[in-house]
This record gives structure tokens, C-alpha cells and sequence, in this order.
């Protein structure tokens, strides 16, 4: 079945540092979403990711959708502690119905 | 700014019993998903409804599930004889259309179901 592979699962930074986030799906996506889930909170939708190649950003998070449509990535330069949270790949194969398939999530602390 | 909103926040019954998890999807959302996270796991896909129907279901939604909109506002999920690893968070969702372009789901608080 539909698997979407996330690493790492966690990951401590020190504010100001780099955080990396990949997914990867085992069959080609039609589109990819990340979403923030905050401790004790719900996923909150963050970028939906379409084209192949396609590269997107919001201010210090740049979002990457593979050529192949089987993999993404989440960069965020210079962590602040308020990029705290759990960050979740989710992929959908193209249905008009939206199931998402979820990553595992990669956890994210920051220390000030 | 319009959300989702789910009752109760917090559920706790005996193994065997029935519950019902309700949610308030957003008023111009076509298309609503139950999802479940077993704590500190990933999020799960339910089930997935539209026009009054089931559109899709995982495997995990056996016969002790049910979905329902009763109404023109609320969508419901039934465990019809809880066990005690359907203990987890329970999240609802919706989302306004079926172009690529709306395929934003929105999440709702989620109701912790805890089952004893």
C-alpha cells in the first residue's frame, strides 16, 4: 500500500541553526502538503506542492517537490523557537476525494 | 476566520460502549475526513465523505465505525463497541472543493478518546 517514509524523526537544534525535513512517498504523488502540528495542537496546513521541481517559500521555510513527484523536502534557515513543533509531509495520489497518506512527522526543538 | 470545531475535547469510556465524536465542519466545505493519531504516532486517514456519502475509507474503519451527517452543520463518527486501542486523538477535517488548488484540509481541535 501507499507509503510516505519521513526522516529524521527528530531533531534538536540551537536557535539560529538549519532544520531539514525529507519525505519520501513509495508511488508518484499527484501533490504533496506539509503541515505544523504544535504540541497538545491540531496540523495546521502550511504549502501544497503540485509541479514537478517545484520549489516554494515562506519567508525562512522553502518547501521542494522531487522531479519524480516521490519525494519532498522542508528547509527552514535560522530556526527560532517559535519553529517548535512536529512537521508532517502528507502526500495525496490524485484523487479529487484529498486522502492524505502522512509521514511520520519529524520533530523539531529549538534551544534558545 | 472560520474553523473547525470538535466536541467534546476530551472523551473517556469503558472498553465495550459506544461513542460519538462530533465535529462542526467549516460552512462552505464540500468535503469532510476523520483522521486518527495515536499519541505520538502519525496521523491516519479514516474516512473520507462527500455528498452525503462515504467516498473512501482506510482499513482501519471496520463495521465498529460509522459516519454520518445528520444535519446541514454536524459530521459524527460512531465506535460502535470501543477496544482499547482505539484510544488515540481523533481529528476532523474539511476542505472547501475538488480542484488542486482548494485542497487545503482544515483540522479541527481534535477530542481525545481514551477507552478503559
Amino acid at each position: 500500500g501507499q507509503q510516505v517514509m519521513q526522516i529524521p524523526q527528530y531533531q534538536h537544534v540551537q536557535e539560529g541553526e538549519d532544520f531539514t525535513t525529507y519525505c519520501n512517498s513509495s508511488t508518484t504523488l499527484s501533490n504533496i502538503q506539509w503541515y505544523k502540528q504544535r504540541p497538545g495542537g491540531h496540523p495546521v496546513f502550511l504549502i501544497q506542492l503540485v509541479k514537478s521541481g517545484e520549489v516554494k517559500k515562506q519567508k525562512r521555510l522553502t518547501f521542494q517537490f522531487g522531479e519524480a513527484k516521490k519525494n519532498s523536502s522542508l528547509h527552514i534557515t535560522a530556526t527560532q523557537t517559535t519553529d517548535v513543533g512536529t512537521y508532517f509531509c502528507a502526500g495525496s495520489r490524485g484523487s479529487t476525494l484529498g486522502r492524505l497518506y502522512f509521514g511520520r512527522g519529524t520533530q523539531l526543538t529549538v534551544w534558545p | 476566520e472560520p474553523e473547525v470545531t470538535q466536541t467534546p475535547s476530551h472523551q473517556v469510556t469503558q472498553m465495550g460502549q459506544e461513542v460519538i465524536l462530533r465535529c462542526v465542519p467549516i460552512s462552505n466545505h464540500l468535503y469532510f475526513y476523520w483522521y486518527r493519531q495515536i499519541l505520538g504516532q502519525k496521523v491516519e486517514f479514516l474516512v473520507s465523505f462527500y455528498n452525503n456519502e462515504i467516498s473512501e475509507k482506510s482499513e482501519i474503519f471496520d463495521d465498529q465505525f460509522s459516519v454520518e451527517r445528520p444535519d446541514g452543520s454536524n459530521f459524527t463518527l460512531k465506535i460502535r463497541s470501543t477496544k482499547l486501542e482505539d484510544s488515540a486523538m481523533y481529528f476532523c477535517a474539511s476542505r472547501e472543493g475538488q480542484l488542486l488548488s482548494y485542497n487545503e484540509q482544515f483540522f479541527g481541535p481534535g477530542t481525545r478518546l481514551t477507552v478503559l
